[in-house]
């Protein structure tokens, strides 16, 4: 079946740190991948995505790249800020014409200090 | 703000009530889906609408159904309710129904269940 697993979290960094939340997934064919960023006390929103194998997705300094050898999709950043405190979720939306149900995984919270 | 409006906030009822949760999506999307995010079980995909049929089902309970109006809100509606019901509950919307489509989060209804 489908699936995705990311790092166990609460991730706390200094702030200007380097940040990876690694994502790997489970799928039948070539999934559609994104990340979801989720404030506190709101729902979620799309960080970034990549519809196929070795596309990278690229939003407000974060980065992915579809990296179909490894079934990975890992979260990178070069420097965090205070503002970048959230939960991540990485999640797979199956190869299909007919839907565009998302799968999560369970999501890892940062946190990032002054 | 993601255009997506869901009502209400907040609910607190009893074991064994219904309650009806509502979903206006963005100006022109003819798709809708519902997600439950919950501590146990993380953030699942239920059902999912397009153009008021039902398009594809998740992992949504026998106790729980759902519809598409032709005005293209959406109502999930959740039955003899249960303490494990208490969850957060998303619905998105998007232009198609696929997974190259954005999905669009509305803030969430918070249900608990005494």
């Amino acid at each position: 079946g489908n699936s995705v697993t990311q790092m166990e979290g609460p991730v706390t960094l200094s702030e200007e740190a380097f940040l990876t939340i690694n994502c790997t997934y489970t799928a039948t064919g070539y999934p559609s991948l994104f990340w979801y960023v989720q404030y506190p006390g709101e729902g979620l929103q799309l960080l970034l995505k990549a519809t196929k194998a070795d596309d990278k997705g690229s939003n407000k300094g974060f980065e992915a790249t579809y990296r179909k050898e490894t079934t990975s999709f890992h979260l990178e950043k070069g420097s965090v800020q205070v503002s970048d405190s959230a939960v991540y979720f990485c999640a797979l939306s199956p190869l299909s014409s007919n839907t565009g149900k998302l799968i999560f995984g369970q999501g890892t919270t940062l946190q990032v200090k002054p | 703000d993601s255009g997506v409006t869901q009502t209400p906030k907040h609910l607190i009822t009893a074991t064994g009530q219904r309650v009806t949760l509502r979903c206006s999506p963005r100006s022109g999307d003819l798709s809708v889906y519902w997600y439950q995010q919950s501590l146990d079980q993380g953030l699942q995909f239920l059902i999912q609408y397009y153009n008021g049929e039902e398009r594809a089902k998740g992992n949504i309970l026998e106790r729980f159904s759902a519809q598409q109006f032709p005005d293209l809100h959406s109502e999930l509606n959740l039955s003899s309710l249960e303490l494990g019901d208490s969850a957060l509950y998303f619905c998105a919307s998007s232009l198609g129904g696929t997974s190259y489509n954005e999905q669009f989060f509305g803030p969430g209804t918070r249900l608990t269940v005494l």
